[in-house]
């Protein structure tokens, strides 16, 4: 059974500061990976997603992550945080073959004049 | 082109009423997958379908919950004799295909049941 964590349930972080929030995963077989965020009172938008191939992601607003199979790992960084990057992050892993995203219970970023 | 469209966008129930959400997808998409968000939680998967086929309702709860795509028109997840435990945040989502496409999101129904 596959499982996603999201080990820092809050993250304040000053505006200007690097940031970095963590996710681990299991699962028995190869996955897909996924950043998505949630502002207040609307729904989630896609960051990035690893798929295969190079293991550094871009994604948008200047968002990246990396994936790192021997430590099940695929935290997301940014080098310098915006107030407007405050929101709920969401790490996902798909199965390869599945239809349904499976979500960590979320990380809510706050950032700091 | 308009985004994955919810309605309504908060809805109250009392015990034992039925709650009907609506989820239009993106135009083009024939995918929609219907997640439940329950406070300080991550989205969980309830279902999916293609148009007039559920595909997987491997996360749907057995009783009371149901959902359809027709030919025509959005899809609905129907919730029959509300409970208090159903309040939520229900998300939908729809895709061009399944698999590796992306999935995009709607801004979600509110459902309170009191």
């Amino acid at each position: 059974a596959q499982s996603v964590t999201q080990l820092d349930s809050q993250v304040p972080v000053f505006e200007e500061a690097p940031v970095e929030l963590r996710c681990n995963y299991s699962s028995s077989v190869s996955v897909y990976l996924f950043w998505y965020v949630q502002y207040p009172n609307q729904g989630l938008q896609l960051l990035l997603k690893y798929l295969s191939g190079s293991t550094l992601v871009k994604g948008i607003n200047g968002f990246e992550a990396e994936f790192n199979k021997s430590q099940t790992s695929f935290h997301l960084r940014k080098p310098s945080v915006h107030i407007s990057d405050t929101a709920e992050y969401f790490c996902a892993v798909s199965e390869t073959g599945a239809n349904n995203l499976f979500f960590g219970t979320g990380t809510r970023l706050t950032v700091i004049p | 082109n308009a985004g994955v469209m919810q309605n309504p966008r908060h809805l109250v129930r009392r015990r034992g009423q039925e709650a009907r959400l609506r989820c239009s997808p993106m135009k083009g998409h024939s995918h929609v997958y219907w997640y439940r968000q329950l406070p300080e939680e991550g989205l969980k998967f309830m279902v999916y379908l293609q148009k007039e086929n559920i595909i997987d309702e491997s996360g749907m709860p057995k009783e009371r919950f149901s959902a359809e795509f027709p030919k025509e028109g959005p899809s609905i997840l129907r919730i029959q004799q509300v409970v208090r435990g159903d309040s939520a945040a229900y998300f939908c989502a729809s895709s061009l295909g399944g698999g590796t496409y992306e999935q995009y999101f709607g801004p979600g129904t509110r459902l309170t049941v009191t």
